[in-house]
Formats: C-alpha cells, sequence, structure tokens
C-alpha cells in the first residue's frame, strides 16, 4: 500500500518568512496533489503534479514533484496571516488517494 | 466545475441513533464514490468505495453492518451510521470519482460534522 509522509505536522511561522513543506510517497504514483483545508471545511484543490519536474505556482504557493525521489514539495513565500490552515498532499494511483499526514500552518503577525 | 453536495452539514443525535448522510454529484454522473472519515487534527482516511449498482467495497477496520452505503443512482450515494455511538462523532467527507475529469479525478463534498451526544 502506498503511503505517504508530509512534515513538518505543524508549523508556526512568522509572517514574511518563506518556508517548505516536504511530502514524500513510498511507491509510484499517477499524480500528486496538494489541498488546503480550513478548520470545519472540506478540501479545497490547490494544485495538481502530473510528471516529474513539475512545477505550479499560484501567488505565495509553489509546488513541485520529483517522482524519482518521490518526493513533493510545497513552498510558501512571505507568508502572510491568510495562508494559515492544513495543508494535504495527496498521491493518486489506482483510482485512489493516499493522503498525508497534513501540516497544520499556522502563520503568526 | 464539476460540484459534489453533501447533506447534512452538521448533525447532532443521541447515542443509539442510526444517521444518514447525502452525497450527490450535481452535475456528473458518478459511478464511483468515496466515503473519508477524518478525526481532529488527523489525516482523510477511506473508509469505502461505493460503486454504482454493487456492493461498496470497505476498508479493513471499517464495520459494513455500522457504516451502510448504498449507491442507487449514478448520483447519489448514502452512508448511514447505524446506531451510533459517541467514538463515531467525526467529519465525515464523501467525494465523487469523475471520470471526465483529466487532472481532477474527484471532486469533494463540503463534509458532514457528526456529533453523537
Amino acid at each position: 500500500e502506498l503511503k505517504v509522509e508530509q512534515n513538518p505536522l505543524f508549523l508556526s511561522m512568522q509572517e514574511g518568512k518563506n518556508y517548505t513543506i516536504y511530502c514524500n510517497y513510498s511507491t509510484t504514483s499517477d499524480r500528486l496533489y496538494w489541498y488546503r483545508q480550513d478548520p470545519g471545511k472540506s478540501l479545497e484543490s490547490l494544485f495538481v503534479l502530473l510528471s516529474n519536474g513539475a512545477v505550479k505556482q499560484e501567488g505565495r504557493l509553489m509546488a513541485s514533484l520529483d517522482t524519482k525521489a518521490r518526493l513533493s514539495t510545497l513552498h510558501i513565500t512571505a507568508a502572510v496571516h491568510d495562508l494559515s490552515a492544513t495543508y494535504f498532499c495527496a498521491a493518486f494511483t489506482g483510482n485512489q488517494f493516499y493522503f498525508g499526514t497534513g501540516t497544520s500552518l499556522t502563520v503568526i503577525p | 466545475g464539476a460540484v459534489v453536495s453533501q447533506h447534512p452539514s452538521w448533525v447532532i443525535c443521541k447515542s443509539g441513533t442510526s444517521v444518514k448522510i447525502e452525497c450527490r454529484s450535481l452535475d456528473f454522473q458518478a459511478t464511483t464514490m468515496f466515503w473519508y472519515r477524518q478525526f481532529p487534527k488527523q489525516s482523510l482516511m477511506l473508509m469505502a468505495t461505493s460503486n454504482e449498482g454493487s456492493k461498496a467495497t470497505y476498508e479493513q477496520g471499517v464495520e459494513k453492518d455500522k457504516f451502510l452505503i448504498n449507491h442507487a443512482s449514478l448520483t447519489l450515494s448514502t452512508l448511514t451510521v447505524t446506531s451510533a455511538h459517541p467514538e463515531d462523532s467525526s467529519f465525515y467527507i464523501c467525494s465523487a470519482r469523475d471520470f471526465q475529469g483529466r487532472s481532477q479525478p474527484q471532486h469533494f463534498g463540503d463534509g458532514t460534522r457528526l456529533s453523537i451526544l
């Protein structure tokens, strides 16, 4: 079974700082997704990464995928309070999502 | 874009009652739907895969007699938590498989917060 690990689990960062969340998966995956979840809410799709070397950017978030290393990263640039949420990566293979453990991000003014 | 509607969004009920949660795909046909459970500050755990017109496939450790799944049409799947107890309190999220969705293979509902007193 495909296993997906994220780190860190908890992240507290100051506004304006940069940081990276890491997502490792154990076996080959068709695609890699990043989601955001606000408290009490469902998942909001952020990025889908389809191939090795894929890089996607939206605002202060940038996601990348290295299929050889089985690693995806979500980089946060100049964090702002609105980015506080829980972020999940998910590997999709065999018609099923395998979710990471999640990273709870708190941006401090 | 594709939309999945989940109802109710929030339910509180007494221990021992049964609760039904609906998941509808509004603008596409979903032959396959998925039910997830999420405990506070934890990740989503797949409970079962629901296939239209056939029995659901349950993940290991999920009681099929406790969590009844019915997928009677191409746009509706229901999850019934039977004889619910406080330990069943959780956030339940459904998703619908969109075979036409090239980049987004699944669309998630808004979730149902279930609280058993």
